[in-house]
């Protein structure tokens, strides 16, 4: 089945402590990203990634880092957590059509509490 | 990618047609609408998408005006598992990477 796969669904953690949450897509997308939807504001992007090795900023990047060694992973980094980085993410992933991207494929859902 | 701007939120009475329109005034010629839904706080999934004529699929229709400064999402048998929030969202779907979602419009669709 074609999915997009995140891990852990919840996560509680404190203040400092490293983290990462794992996004695995099983489709040989191109594209993959980050987003963080909290109440009020909509889903806002984190982080993008075009293909290997190539990554981007989106709207809100401070405090997160992500790499892209492998196509299908896209991991996202919280080197110090703070406690406003508590938060839904959502990875999502598409095609890259050579004239843009298919529709994104979204995981279900991290919920990430920092205390 | 242009700004969108939709209704907050929208209520349907289930077995009608909800009709989910959405503003992005400063669209480009290139840019394309997406229509994504997310129930609860599940991942957002893909609807409908055009560029400047009117699309259907087994899910929706979409209904672009002709200066393409509006469209409308139509669900034409809105059930109770419809009730979610829509994003409407204008993005170049030939290189613009950073897609911005932002704030939907939650549609309640009571029985």
């Amino acid at each position: 089945e074609a999915q997009v796969t995140q891990n852990p669904r919840y996560l509680i953690t404190v203040t400092g402590k490293k983290l990462t949450v794992t996004c695995s897509q099983n489709m040989n997308h191109e594209y993959m990203s980050w987003y963080r939807q909290d109440p009020g504001l909509g889903l806002r992007q984190i982080y993008y990634s075009m293909n290997v090795e190539v990554t981007d900023k989106g709207d809100v990047p401070e405090g997160y880092k992500v790499s892209r060694k492998e196509k299908r992973n896209f991991p996202l980094i919280l080197e110090s957590p703070s406690p406003n980085q508590t938060s839904l993410y959502f990875c999502a992933s598409s095609l890259y059509l050579g004239r843009g991207l298919s529709p994104l494929h979204f995981g279900n859902g991290t919920r990430l509490t920092v205390t | 990618d242009a700004k969108t701007t939709q209704p907050p939120s929208m209520d349907c009475a289930e077995g009608r047609a909800a009709n989910l329109p959405c503003n992005h005034s400063t669209i480009s010629g290139n840019e394309y609408v997406y229509w994504y839904r997310q129930i609860h706080s599940q991942g957002p999934q893909y609807i409908i998408h055009g560029l400047k004529n009117n699309e259907t699929n087994e899910m929706a229709s979409l209904i672009i005006t002709e200066d393409r400064k509006s469209s409308t999402l139509i669900l034409p048998h809105a059930t109770l598992r419809d009730t979610a929030v829509y994003y409407c969202i204008a993005a170049w779907r030939a290189g613009s990477y950073q897609l911005t979602f932002g704030k939907g419009t939650k549609l309640s669709v009571i029985p």
